[in-house]
């Protein structure tokens, strides 16, 4: 069993629409958690970054993470043809008093929202 | 800044061939990282570095991969020799540890064919 599970999609939504992206765990040492989003052809970008349970806004977007589940959410709130990307999530425990160290992504969800 | 730079954006070669990926983080961060991506396994750390030395290699798949980094401006991923399974997108990331940011920055990757 992978350290991250992520349902890869394709998801494919009208513009507008509410997506919700979802990311599952199994080390209960993860403590922060991010998602990245990658452009074709580009690398990762942080879009958003979270440290422990509890909600995140920014702007559309909000991250949610659930400890309790090891289950963690993106929402995205009226939803452009700009956000197609992949989206990863990514985690990490704490390690020599950083979590750079050992960041765990899941697999990325492709994400097309189509005008 | 110009961000991560990564050399070649695209590298064709025949399997048994030395492969060299080069790679210029931002300057004045502290932490270089090589990872790998497929559809089939996502992103994957190989190695990372910290002022120039090796922290982590346990992800370097086999030892004809290696990786350098001379000087806190260059580094290099190499495969010797190289096969068809090899063929994925290379990422270098740098970052600067702070603990109010922690965050990656992702050159745009090389995509690597072995035939």
């Amino acid at each position: 069993q992978k350290e991250v599970e992520q349902d890869p999609g394709p998801l494919s939504v009208p513009e507008g629409a509410i997506v919700s992206l979802n990311c599952t765990y199994s080390n209960s040492a993860f403590q922060y958690f991010m998602w990245y989003r990658q452009y074709s052809r580009k690398g990762p970008e942080l879009l958003m970054y979270t440290y422990s349970s509890g909600n995140k806004e920014d702007g559309r977007f909000t991250a949610q993470v659930d400890k309790s589940s090891k289950y963690i959410s993106l929402f995205i709130r009226d939803s452009q043809p700009s956000d197609s990307a992949t989206y990863l999530c990514a985690m990490a425990g704490l390690e020599r008093g950083s979590t750079l160290g050992r960041l765990y992504f899941g697999r990325g969800t492709q994400l097309t929202v189509w005008p | 800044d110009a961000g991560v730079i990564q050399s070649p954006r695209h590298e064709v070669t025949e399997m048994g061939q030395e492969v060299t990926l080069r790679c210029k983080p931002i300057s004045g961060h502290d932490y270089l990282f090589w990872y790998r991506q497929t559809m089939m396994r996502g992103l994957e750390l190989l190695i990372y570095f910290n002022n120039n030395v090796p922290i982590d290699d346990s992800g370097m798949p086999e030892d004809r991969f290696s990786a350098k980094m001379p000087n806190a401006s260059f580094s290099t991923l190499k495969i010797q020799p190289s096969e068809p399974r090899d063929s994925a997108v290379y990422f270098c990331a740098s970052s600067f540890f702070s603990p109010s940011n922690e965050k990656l920055f992702f050159g745009s990757g090389t995509q690597l064919s072995v035939l």
